[in-house]
């Protein structure tokens, strides 16, 4: 059964922080990452799909990292700002049965004090 | 925006009756999952159309059907409906593998 982590299930910053946080996922069989920020109420919002070993995505003050051959992703806000407040998900997708379902962790749930 | 939406936003049931959500993908999206997510937990898949045809299953009872129409609508249907249906249902399109869409959600309590 695949299964993706995320760490912590909850973080509290003040603003103008840096926090960063943790997917880990299978390492075999890798295809792609994705990162997700989901406010409340609002749609996911697609952040990065990642696919190479090594790879550093970068979009404003968000960026993440990837390391297929352990299995984990890191995701990087630089100066927190309280509208970075959300769920921020990370999603394996599984080739096995249709094109590319996406299996979830469980969110890291970010709240930034102004 | 996505530009998917989802009706209804919200929704109450009493349990064993049956439920129809809705979906409606961007245009040129032939693909739609479906995803239930509970409390506390990340999204789930439940299964996915591909040009009108189921393409994958998750682990759902079948009483957790859907259709998907040729204007890129879609519907997910819940028959005999259970407490632990209680969820936020998510729907996604996509134009191609690793790209997929999220609509708002629609929020399902069943009494």
């Amino acid at each position: 059964i695949l299964n993706v982590e995320q760490s912590p299930q909850s973080l509290h910053v003040q603003e103008g922080d840096s926090t960063n946080f943790t997917c880990s996922f299978p390492s075999s069989n890798f295809y792609a990452l994705h990162w997700y920020r989901w406010e409340t109420a609002k749609s996911p919002e697609a952040l990065f799909v990642m696919t190479l070993n090594g790879d550093e995505k970068k979009k404003g003050r968000i960026s993440a990292t990837l390391n297929t051959k352990e299995g984990y992703s890191y995701l990087y806000i630089k100066g927190s700002q309280p509208e970075d407040s959300a769920t921020y998900l990370c999603a394996f997708p599984n080739y096995g049965g249709s094109q590319g379902n996406l299996i979830f962790g469980k969110g890291t749930k970010l709240s930034v004090k102004p | 925006e996505t530009g998917v939406t989802q009706s209804p936003t919200h929704l109450i049931k009493t349990r064993g009756q049956q439920v129809t959500l809705r979906c409606s993908s961007q245009s040129g999206h032939n693909t739609v999952s479906w995803y239930q997510q509970a409390l506390g937990q990340g999204p789930q898949f439940i299964f996915q159309y591909y040009r009108e045809e189921e393409n994958g299953r998750g682990n759902f009872p079948p009483r957790f059907s859907g259709l998907q129409f040729p204007n890129y609508s879609s519907e997910l249907n819940v028959n005999a409906l259970e407490l632990d249906d209680s969820a936020l249902y998510l729907c996604a399109s996509s134009p191609g593998i690793n790209e997929q869409f999220f609509g708002p959600g629609t929020r399902l309590t069943v009494l």
